[in-house]
């Protein structure tokens, strides 16, 4: 199957700054790339997804950029704010095998 | 809101014991999913299902068995519960069940095993 890396586990920013999260797949026919938020004991929440016929993707204060060469895909929020703070989580999906794979999630920290 | 619906929204039992978690899809979609989330942990995919049938299979264990219904609510059955399956457990529909298919989550069902 699948194997989705997520990179770091935990990020803290300080409020105006830029966050990146990277994430990594191995299967090369995967082919679309959510990006998921969720806040503490809530549910996942999409915010930004990239399909493979694209190479990156902006809404407002987050973009997400993907590489299919390197077969790796980040995540981009600018101008953090603390409300931004909360647990990401990258996913791929793959149609060999009809369902996502999602990373290990990160926990990101905006400071005010 | 994501359109999604999950009962209950809590639910503690004792070990040994069987529950019951549904689900109802956005209007219009086709397709459910069950994942599994434990104390700060990932994602873990359970099992699919599209139009009442079973699509795809993840790492759910034989003691928990689930089935999609005619009006399209789903329903996740665990049996023979243990201490370790407390976690959240969320649903998510998506119109049909392509891999490029948006899934929208389920508030979840807090599922806590004493």
């Amino acid at each position: 199957g699948e194997n989705v890396e997520q990179h770091p586990s935990t990020l803290s920013v300080q409020e105006g700054d830029s966050a990146v999260i990277k994430c990594t797949y191995s299967d090369s026919a995967s082919n679309y790339f959510p990006w998921y938020k969720q806040e503490l004991g809530k549910r996942p929440q999409l915010i930004i997804d990239i399909r493979s016929n694209v190479g990156e993707k902006k809404d407002q204060r987050i973009a997400v950029t993907l590489n299919k060469t390197a077969k790796h895909f980040s995540l981009h929020i600018t101008e953090t704010q603390p409300e931004d703070s909360a647990v990401y989580f990258c996913a791929a999906s793959n149609p060999n095998f009809n369902k996502f794979y999602f990373g290990s999630g990160t926990k990101l920290n905006v400071k005010p | 809101d994501s359109g999604v619906t999950q009962t209950p929204k809590h639910l503690i039992t004792a070990t040994g014991q069987r529950v019951t978690l549904r689900c109802s899809p956005r209007s219009g979609d086709l397709s459910v999913y069950w994942y599994q989330q434990s104390l700060d942990q990932g994602l873990q995919f359970l099992i699919q299902y599209y139009n009442g049938e079973e699509r795809a299979k993840g790492n759910i264990l034989e003691r928990f068995s689930a089935q999609q219904f005619p009006d399209l609510h789903s329903e996740l059955n665990l049996s023979s519960l243990e201490l370790g399956d407390s976690a959240l457990y969320f649903c998510a529909s998506s119109v049909v069940w392509t891999s490029t298919d948006t899934q929208y989550f389920g508030p979840g069902t807090r599922l806590t095993v004493l």
